[in-house]
């Protein structure tokens, strides 16, 4: 039972450059989320996906792209990165309205480091 | 759009001391989540709370609805509690439980 996984856990990229953080999960949640961790600010909700085959925009959406493939696995795609997505992203889930054990708190991944030149 | 805000950003006690992190936030809100950042930058969730008090192990979150205001309290503080305290506030959509998150309490325990 590894909960969330993400991949990778450091990537480098000039400016221009595309790439896909992966995120998985084993707890048979409905709810994935991406966010973004900037020094100074929090973390800001990228995008959301309430249940397979639906996504929707959170705060930061501009610049990333996703994807819901089924109900484990939540990707983020960066078509064009920029050096103002140089940060460190994170991967969560919860058991928002479900009737699962796990309701009450959103389980994060162990996050990926991104740096853009 | 809700605005979440902690106090202090910074703290440092020495170990055994009783420490506070304040949490305000600006509208109403569906709960209030408190979380732990480890130096690795793991996060984990530590309470969610609508009302009133929880209390695990040495960990103490309330709640005041009307003031719009959380604290969490560490008792009889350990050097391994230093980390990043993190409050956020749940908007349930609907659809999906949105946070809006502060901007982090660093925590220092000195032996």
């Amino acid at each position: 039972n590894a909960g969330v996984t993400q991949t990778p856990k450091f990537q480098v990229l000039k400016t221009g450059q595309s790439m896909t953080l992966q995120c998985a999960q084993d707890m048979n949640h409905n709810s994935m989320y991406w966010y973004r961790q900037d020094p100074g600010m929090g973390l800001r909700l990228i995008y959301y996906s309430a249940s397979e085959g639906t996504t929707d925009k959170g705060e930061v959406p501009n610049g990333y792209n996703v994807s819901r493939l089924n109900k484990r696995e939540f990707s983020l795609r960066l078509e064009s990165a920029a050096p103002s997505q140089t940060s460190v992203y994170f991967c969560a889930t919860d058991g928002y309205g479900q009737v699962v054990s796990s309701t009450d708190t959103q389980y994060f991944g162990p996050g990926t480091r991104l740096t853009v030149l | 759009k809700n605005e979440v805000e902690q106090s202090p950003q910074n703290l440092t006690a020495q170990e055994g001391e009783f420490i506070t992190i304040n949490c305000s936030y600006s509208v109403g809100i569906s709960a209030l989540h408190w979380l732990q950042q480890h130096p690795g930058g793991g996060i984990v969730s530590l309470f969610m709370l609508s009302s009133g008090k929880k209390k695990h192990g040495r960990l103490i979150a309330t709640i005041n609805i009307q003031e719009k205001h959380s604290s969490l309290h560490i008792t009889a503080s350990h050097p391994r509690d230093s980390a990043v305290y993190i409050c956020a506030a749940s908007l349930s959509s609907g659809s999906a439980r949105q946070l809006t998150f502060g901007s982090g309490t660093q925590l220092t325990v000195l032996p």
